[in-house]
């Protein structure tokens, strides 16, 4: 029983460049969530997806996308990496049946030169 | 829309004491769930404790209490006997009970647990 996981641990772009990142959980969880980690701000959501085949915009999408896969997987896709992308960006995870807590993976280190 | 606020943004304590790490939040909501997550080096979210905001009891875990106060909006992390595995960020969080897709994060407090 793994969790969460995320690849890549640590990605370094060039402005303009595209990539996703990518997010598994074996927990059966309906939802999960892209959040983003700024220094002195904590954690903001991104996207996220309450159940297999729906997504929704949370704080800051801008820049953006998701594709939930299927049950397990939920990827994050930045189309033009920016500068301002520059982060550390978690998945999470958490079951929705009753209001629960959320499952976090490792982190993915993304630096946009 | 919710906000969390966490006013220490670095807090030091020796090994065996205890330290409290404060958070206020604002809402209008009356029906709601307050966490603290602890992120250690490794950067992997911990679940630390929880609170529901309708059970006026406080959450304890071991360690780990809270005092929650509703009217002040006050949710504060007690941790005793302080021990060096307990240096780490540590976030309060936010979550609507009838939004329990969208948590809200304070900014974090940096613990330093010194031997």
């Amino acid at each position: 029983n793994a969790g969460v996981t995320q690849t890549p641990k640590f990605q370094v772009l060039k402005t303009g460049q595209s990539m996703t990142l990518q997010c598994a959980q074996d927990m059966n969880h309906n939802s999960m969530y892209w959040y983003r980690q700024d220094p002195g701000m904590g954690l903001r959501l991104i996207y996220y997806s309450a159940s297999e085949g729906t997504t929704d915009k949370g704080e800051v999408p801008n820049g953006y996308n998701v594709s939930r896969l299927n049950k397990r997987e939920f990827s994050l896709r930045l189309e033009s990496a920016a500068p301002s992308q520059t982060s550390v960006y978690f998945c999470a995870s958490s079951e929705v049946a009753v209001p629960d807590t959320q499952y976090f993976g490792p982190g993915t280190r993304l630096t946009v030169l | 829309a919710q906000t969390v606020t966490q006013s220490q943004p670095e807090m030091s304590v020796q090994e065996a004491e205890t330290v409290t790490l404060s958070c206020t939040y604002d809402t209008s909501e009356s029906n709601y769930y307050l966490f603290w997550y602890k992120q250690p080096p490794s950067r992997q979210m911990i679940l630390v404790i929880r609170q529901e905001a309708y059970k006026q009891q406080n959450a304890t875990e071991n360690r780990f209490s809270v005092n929650f106060q509703k009217a002040a909006k006050s949710f504060s992390l007690k941790i005793s006997d302080s021990q060096l595995g307990d240096t780490a960020m540590y976030f309060c969080a936010f979550m609507n009970l009838y939004n329990f897709n969208k948590f809200y994060f304070g900014s974090g407090t940096k613990l330093n647990v010194k031997p």
